[in-house]
């Protein structure tokens, strides 16, 4: 069965600086992929960055980039240059390939410190 | 235009009652979903309709009745609200049937409270 496990229940960064949020699964699916999600204090769910296991390169969407290691099963989220507005919640998530269903991680609270 | 649009966003309402949550999507997606997250943020899956058709119950208790109209439509009744059901709902819609990249569209969450 797929896991996924953020071990990070809260990051405390100061502003302009990178940050990495961790994640690591679990799946004995040969294909799939890694879904990053935002949660702001307004508490919507905002999708941030997806990468595929086939893909050969690591996933970019502006300041955010997909570290994905498979051998180690991890498929960290790097936020360059932090701004105030990163501060929120975020979740990584795993698909559990043909069940229709997104598995969430824990979490991890992000504080951008001024 | 909102994509995925549920109402009401805050529900407060006393243990024993019924209340309902629709979600709309206006996105084209044949599936759609009921998330419940708890008030440790932790994120878990409901319910999957796919075209109307129910595909997912997670073992939600029975008092828990998903009901898709149209497939546009997802609407979750809540029968004899309990204290511990008192949590944020998410709706959300899908492009892809059990695609390994499929990405869920989230609705804007309902927060309900049982008083």
């Amino acid at each position: 069965a797929q896991k996924i496990t953020q071990t990070q229940p809260g990051m405390f960064v100061q502003e302009k600086e990178a940050v990495t949020l961790d994640c690591t699964y679990d799946t004995s699916d040969q294909s799939y992929g890694l879904f990053w999600y935002k949660q702001p204090s307004s508490g919507e769910m905002i999708f941030l960055i997806y990468q595929g296991s086939y893909d050969e390169q690591n996933a970019t969407e502006g300041r955010y980039s997909l570290n994905f290691q498979k051998a180690r099963k991890s498929a960290n989220l790097v936020i360059s240059a932090s701004q105030l507005g990163d501060s929120a919640m975020y979740f990584c998530a795993i698909p559990i390939q043909g069940a229709q269903k997104l598995v969430f991680g824990q979490g991890t609270r992000l504080t951008i410190n001024p | 235009d909102t994509a995925v649009s549920q109402t009401p966003k805050y529900l407060v309402t006393q243990m024993g009652n019924d209340k309902s949550i629709k979600c709309e999507q206006n996105l084209g997606h044949d599936t759609m979903y009921w998330y419940k997250q708890d008030s440790k943020k932790f994120l878990k899956i409901m319910f999957s309709y796919n075209n109307k058709e129910l595909i997912i119950n997670e073992t939600v208790p029975n008092r828990f009745s998903p009901k898709s109209p149209d497939k546009a439509h997802l609407n979750l009744h809540i029968n004899s609200l309990e204290l511990g059901d008192s949590a944020v709902y998410f709706c959300a819609s899908s492009d892809r049937t059990g695609g390994v990249g499929e990405k869920l569209f989230f609705g804007s969450g309902t927060q309900l409270s049982v008083l």
